[in-house]
């Protein structure tokens, strides 16, 4: 398995901001991901992180409102540009360390935007 | 395609009785489905997990059926808990698209003691 730290663990905004969630892995992994989970409902995968690369987004998220780094295998960042209230959500970091392709979760950012 | 439908929304059951989640998919490239458990405040944790080359997965009290020509799988958890009042997710992902996982929407499960 791996160890996944996210930082900060939640946070109050206020609209119009941007707040950039940290995901420190205690060993190197290829594959990082960020997913959205929204109030009360499932996970939605936002994009995957890619080392020495830009992130490769899903549809219906966009470089410009969530911008992605990934300077080396431990570490990525998510920024939340431009919050609304809609933005209001737990956004996680997942990686998978093995060849099997498990995938394990940090415990996730909530984000509350006033 | 890459939708992952589960069911029931929400279940409860009385401790040591049986829980019964079902998932079930389109995408014929599938192949790996996992089980996640996500406790209030937590992130999701991986539980079990099947490849379709078998038709069960049993972990202690947890169990995964899975049925591939019926395109279905499910979570069974037996002698249930009221620890295991929890949210599951089950998931399915291809390395066809970069073992990107796609989620259920999720089983609210209460164990009434």
């Amino acid at each position: 398995s791996a160890v996944i730290s996210q930082k900060p663990s939640r946070d109050i905004c206020q609209r119009g901001t941007s707040l950039t969630i940290q995901c420190q892995v205690d060993s190197q992994v290829t594959m990082m991901f960020w997913y959205r989970q929204q109030p009360g409902q499932s996970l939605t995968l936002i994009a995957t992180a890619n080392q020495g690369s830009e992130a490769t987004y899903e549809s219906g998220f966009v470089i410009d409102k969530f911008p992605i780094s990934r300077p080396n295998l431990t570490f990525s960042t998510l920024t939340v540009s431009n919050m609304s209230p809609e933005d209001s959500s737990i956004y996680l970091c997942s990686v998978a360390p093995l060849a099997t392709g498990e995938l394990f979760f940090g415990e996730g950012s909530r984000l509350t935007v006033l | 395609q890459q939708q992952v439908k589960q069911s029931p929304q929400s279940l409860i059951v009385q401790k040591g009785g049986i829980s019964i989640i079902n998932c079930a998919y389109e995408n014929t490239a599938f192949d790996y489905f996992p089980w996640y458990q996500q406790f209030p405040g937590k992130g999701p944790a991986l539980l079990i997990a099947i490849r379709p080359d078998v038709s069960e997965k049993k972990e202690g009290r947890f169990t995964i059926s899975f049925n591939k020509s019926a395109k279905q799988f499910s979570l069974h958890i037996m002698d249930s808990q009221p620890g295991d009042s929890a949210t599951y997710f089950c998931a399915a992902s291809t390395l066809e698209y970069g073992n990107k996982l796609v989620f259920g929407a999720g089983t609210i499960l209460r164990v009434k003691s």
